[in-house]
């Protein structure tokens, strides 16, 4: 069964800071996937990597296959950034990791 | 983008009574459905995974007979949370993909149950 480790757990910054969270697995995978989830519960599937790097706005993905790690970068945070951001492998099933709360104070 | 309707959003049952949730994505055909549940301040936790026409594939540890998926459509699959008990009291959430393996999960907005 993969193992998903994320990190920091918890993470609060000042706006306008570069953030980065990082997750870590431990058997091969498909594909891995970055969600962000609001207050309410609503989730939004922000990326999904097998390989690389991928860039939406101010939000930056990148895989590294071989380390068995990615990274989710946040540029020029936003208090609106304020969530907790959650890494998905893919592998035999769907294995999430704990999630990082992240908290952009103004 | 696509859309994944999951209804109700909140539901209050009684102990001992079933409770069905909808999972419906509105403009694309989701050959494969998954459902979660999330406790508080706690990640996600896939219970099953269903593809259209078949029987769900349970997680380890999740009672088949309790939690009743049936995903009789491309578009919409049900979580049937049977003679329910307070510690059934969950956030659950659905997530359609279309087909392939590393197609995008699309998430529907959850369903927080209580159960008195």
């Amino acid at each position: 069964k993969n193992e998903v480790e994320q990190s920091p757990q918890n993470l609060t910054a000042q706006e306008g800071e570069f953030i980065t969270i990082n997750c870590s697995y431990s058997v091969g995978i498909s594909a891995l996937h970055w969600l962000q989830q609001h207050p309410g519960g609503g989730i939004v599937s922000l990326f999904m990597l097998s390989s690389g790097k991928k860039k939406h706005g101010r939000l930056i993905a990148t895989i590294n296959i071989q380390e068995k790690h990615s990274s989710l970068h946040i540029t020029a945070s936003h208090p609106r950034d304020s969530a907790v951001y959650i890494c998905a492998v893919r592998a035999d099933g769907l294995t999430f990791g704990k999630g990082t709360h992240l908290i952009i104070q103004p | 983008g696509a859309v994944v309707s999951q209804h109700p959003s909140r539901v209050i049952c009684k102990s001992g009574t079933s409770v069905k949730i909808e999972c419906r994505s509105l403009d694309f055909q989701a050959t494969t459905m998954f459902w979660y549940r999330q406790f508080p301040k706690q990640s996600l936790m896939l219970m099953a995974t269903s593809n259209e026409g078949s029987k769900a594939t349970y997680e380890q540890g999740v009672e088949k007979d309790k939690f009743l998926i049936n995903h009789a459509s491309l578009t919409l699959s049900t979580l049937t949370v049977t003679s329910a008990h307070p510690e059934d009291s969950s956030f659950y959430i659905c997530s359609a993909s279309r087909v392939g393996v590393n197609s995008p999960l699309h998430f529907g907005n959850g369903t927080r149950l209580t159960v008195t």
